[in-house]
This record gives C-alpha cells, sequence and structure tokens, in this order.
C-alpha cells in the first residue's frame, strides 16, 4: 500500500522567513498531492494542491513542488506570518482514498 | 463554495449510551464521504469511505457494529457511536469529496470532539 513521510516533525522560524515542509511517498500511482493546514481543535483546511502532471504549483506565498521520479514534494511559505502557525498535513492520492503524513507542526516566532 | 458541517462540534455522554454525528457539505454534492479519527497529535485515522447509498466500506480495525455509517443522501452522512465507552472518547472528523473544482479533493468538518464518561 500506500506509505507517506513528511519531515521535518516540527518546524520553528522567526516571521518573515521561509518554511519548507518535505513529504515523500511509496505508490508511483499516487496522481494527487493535497497540503493541509490544521489549527488547534479544528478540521484540516486545503490550502493547496498538486497533480502529478505538474511540477510546481504557486499561490501567493505558498507553493508546492513535486518531484514524480523521486516520489518527493514540498511545500514551500515564504515571508511566513503568525497566523501561518499550525499543523501542517501533506497527503497522497490512494484509490478513492488519501494516506496522510504525520504532519509538521510549524511555529511562526514574532 | 466546498463547505463542509459537522454537528454537534462537541458532546459529552456517558458510558454506555450512542452518539450520533452528522457531516453536512453544504454548498455541493458529496459522492464520496469519509469518517476519520483523529488522536491527540497525531495524524488522521480513515475509519470508513461512504458512497451514497451504498454501505460503507470500513478500513481494517474499526468495528463496523460499533461505529455505524449511514449516508442517505448525497448532502449528509451520519457516524453513531454505538454502546460507547471512555475509549471512544476522540475528536472524529468527515469529509467529503465531490466539490465545485475538483472530484478529488477532500474537504473537511470541523471536526467533532467525543468524551464518554
Amino acid at each position: 500500500g500506500e506509505n507517506v513521510e513528511q519531515h521535518p516533525s516540527t518546524l520553528s522560524v522567526q516571521e518573515g522567513d521561509s518554511a519548507v515542509i518535505k513529504c515523500t511517498y511509496s505508490d508511483s500511482a499516487s496522481n494527487y498531492f493535497p497540503w493541509y493546514k490544521q489549527e488547534l481543535g479544528k478540521g484540516p483546511q486545503l490550502i493547496i494542491d498538486i497533480r502529478s502532471n505538474v511540477g510546481e504549483k504557486k499561490d501567493q506565498r505558498i507553493a508546492v513542488t513535486l518531484n514524480k521520479t523521486a516520489k518527493h514534494f514540498s511545500l514551500h511559505i515564504t515571508e511566513t506570518q503568525p497566523e501561518d502557525s499550525a499543523v501542517y498535513f501533506c497527503a497522497a492520492s490512494y484509490g478513492q482514498n488519501f494516506v496522510f503524513g504525520p504532519g509538521t507542526r510549524l511555529s511562526v516566532l514574532p | 463554495g466546498a463547505v463542509v458541517s459537522q454537528h454537534p462540534s462537541r458532546v459529552i455522554c456517558k458510558s454506555g449510551t450512542s452518539v450520533k454525528i452528522e457531516c453536512r457539505s453544504l454548498d455541493f454534492q458529496a459522492t464520496t464521504m469519509f469518517w476519520y479519527r483523529q488522536f491527540p497529535k497525531k495524524s488522521l485515522m480513515l475509519m470508513a469511505t461512504s458512497n451514497e447509498g451504498s454501505k460503507a466500506t470500513y478500513e481494517q480495525g474499526v468495528e463496523k457494529d460499533k461505529f455505524l455509517i449511514n449516508h442517505a443522501s448525497l448532502t449528509l452522512s451520519t457516524l453513531t457511536v454505538t454502546s460507547a465507552h471512555p475509549e471512544d472518547s476522540s475528536f472524529y472528523i468527515c469529509s467529503a469529496k465531490g466539490g465545485p473544482s475538483s472530484t478529488d479533493t477532500q474537504y473537511f468538518g470541523p471536526g467533532t470532539r467525543l468524551t464518554v464518561l
């Protein structure tokens, strides 16, 4: 089956710096990779996604890159703000389901 | 667009009682809905997948008689925790697939915090 790893598990950055979170997946059949942001006590919110026929996608301060050959994808957040502090989950499609990474707790220090 | 609601947001019940959690897609028809359970500081654990009008598919290790799932319409799925015990206390989150921009994307509800005394 699909296995998704995510690193780092925790990340602290200064406000204004960039943050990068990396994920790897095992099943070459996966073709859709969303990223979710989860704040404490709330459900995950989709922040960006990418399909396997695209190498990079950007939405304002957030970008995702995908290396299909190496089976890894990354989330890049630039000009971080305190409100970016949350837990971020990557996921890879597996049939009609998703397999989620273990999450990264991002802290943006003012 | 693509809003998913869950009700209730919090519920406290006594051991042995049953609790029903509703998940609704408010502005789109959800072909598939998913139920997850999340333990503190952990990732999302898929419990079951349900398609409208058919029986849910449960993940290995999830008791189908304990966690009853009904997906009676394209906008509503319910999870009933039967004969709840303290070990069932958790954060339950639903998601729905079939939003306006993508048939692949899952949109999550806000979650339900269940506490069994």
